[in-house]
């Protein structure tokens, strides 16, 4: 059981938007400005999305976007391409001074 | 760009002790703190402890004192040990990078997997 609930999967049409949430609680996500999102392909290292709620890392889409609303974090993406095509993660730093995650999502794009 | 690689055993025995290392290179040992994660076959992901370039450790409560982070600047490497290892422990074990004053994990290892089995 995962500290972070997300959706296990999600699917969107090429061009459409997707959202992918991410459920904590007042010790974790809804804390600090501290939620990161990263995008793992089969058989390979996640890769930074969105750092700080908000943030994009040098090299990252613009179609891609975060953000965060009380305990829960969401990552949009617009402008869905079959390179999307992968699992999501969220991570939250927690007063406790560790980090949490959700179980991934599994985005399809139809 | 950060570049990280992991290395070591890829079969442990249970209750044994799980050794990786991970080394750095294009990038000065002093600039991050230095983290284990890991991720279960098919699971999601987990964060295991991260150390400084001086030393200073943070572990992940659950694991029960059984992970020991270390580092030798000298090599730009930083190591983890996992003690008195089971089944639920076999994992792919990535090294990454913690920024100071940050809470993301930036720079990745391809990782490693580990598992244990007698």
């Amino acid at each position: 059981q995962s500290a972070l609930t997300q959706p296990a999967s999600v699917s969107g049409s090429p061009g459409h938007s997707i959202t992918i949430s991410c459920s904590g609680t007042s010790s974790d996500v809804g804390a600090y400005n501290y939620v990161s999102w990263y995008q793992q392909h089969p058989g390979k290292a996640p890769r930074l999305m969105i750092y700080d709620v908000t943030k994009r890392p040098s090299g990252v889409s613009n179609r891609f976007s975060g953000s965060k609303s009380g305990n829960t974090a969401s990552l949009t993406i617009s402008g869905l391409q079959a390179e999307d095509e992968a699992d999501y993660h969220c991570i939250s730093y927690t007063t406790s001074s560790t980090w949490v995650f959700g179980g991934g999502t599994k985005l399809t794009v139809l | 760009q950060v570049q990280l690689q992991e290395s070591g055993p890829g079969l442990v025995k249970p209750s044994e002790t799980l050794s990786l290392t991970c080394t750095v290179s294009s990038g000065s040992i002093k600039s991050y703190y230095w983290s284990w994660l890991r991720q279960p076959p098919g699971k999601g992901l987990d964060w295991i402890g991260y150390i400084s370039h001086t030393g200073n450790t943070n572990y992940n409560p659950s694991l029960k004192s059984r992970a020991t982070v270390s580092i030798d600047p000298s090599k730009n490497q930083f190591s983890l040990k996992l003690t008195s290892v089971t089944a639920a422990d076999t994992a792919v074990y990535y090294c990454a990078t913690l920024k100071y004053g940050g809470a993301d994990f930036e720079y990745w290892g391809q990782g490693t997997l580990a598992t244990v089995s007698s």
